[in-house]
């Protein structure tokens, strides 16, 4: 596989179930992103690791967690989701500047 | 800290007109500016990028932009509109200094083409 991937591509969860949102980069680019999408908002930046930092935008609630185990793989744990989190998640990668994006995660809360 | 504002979030032409995307950017220090579009359900595409270098930079699918930094833009355009080009387009700026790793995202532009 090549650029960015990410599984599934489409989620179905509870708001008491607890799933994971995984993103792979082919690219050896050292830094990987969280994005959230939602109608009619900007697009949200969530977390971002890399070499040099971590960011955290701290608006984001806790019931989301990501991890970073190496640089090509990048996870995102949901538990206890409210319906207002039904979203696009996108992720993406960079070496410096542009970032390179997955095609995303169709996430619906019920 | 950065900021972009594209103008107009939906954006209307025939196929064959011209296209003209709006983006403005506020940065404290050169920026690097980037286009990408994004079709129904997918990811963001990169269009076409600045970092240094010449003004006027042609990107994918015909699509060009310069970096007009009296005026502090960066707008997107082509000759002449196809069907397919029929997307979301997003306007992003970072820094270039050393450490950079955060795109600022405008709130996008939607393009219709109307045949």
């Amino acid at each position: 596989e090549t650029g960015v991937t990410q599984t599934p591509r489409h989620l179905v969860m509870g708001m008491t179930n607890k799933k994971s949102l995984k993103c792979e980069q082919h690219l050896g680019h050292n830094a990987m992103y969280w994005y959230k999408q939602s109608a009619k908002k900007p697009l949200e930046l969530m977390f971002v690791y890399s070499l040099e930092e971590r960011v955290e935008n701290n608006s984001v609630p806790s019931r989301f967690s990501p991890e970073c185990p190496n640089s090509s793989h990048l996870f995102l744990h949901l538990h206890t989701l409210q319906p207002e989190d039904s979203a696009l998640y996108l992720c993406a990668s960079s070496e410096r500047g542009e970032q390179y994006f997955g095609p995303g995660t169709r996430l619906t809360v019920t | 800290a950065q900021s972009v504002t594209q103008l107009g979030s939906h954006v209307s032409v025939s196929e064959g007109a011209l296209v003209l995307l709006r983006c403005n950017y506020s940065s404290s220090v050169p920026p690097y500016l980037f286009w990408y579009v994004q079709y129904p359900n997918q990811g963001l595409q990169l269009l076409l990028k600045y970092t240094t270098g010449a003004t006027l930079v042609k990107g994918i699918n015909g699509f060009e932009a310069e970096f007009k930094k009296s005026e502090t833009s960066f707008h997107l355009t082509k000759p002449s509109a196809h069907m397919s080009d029929a997307a979301e387009y997003f306007c992003a700026v970072t820094l270039s200094g050393a450490g950079s790793y955060q795109l600022t995202f405008g709130k996008g532009t939607k393009l219709s083409v109307i045949p």
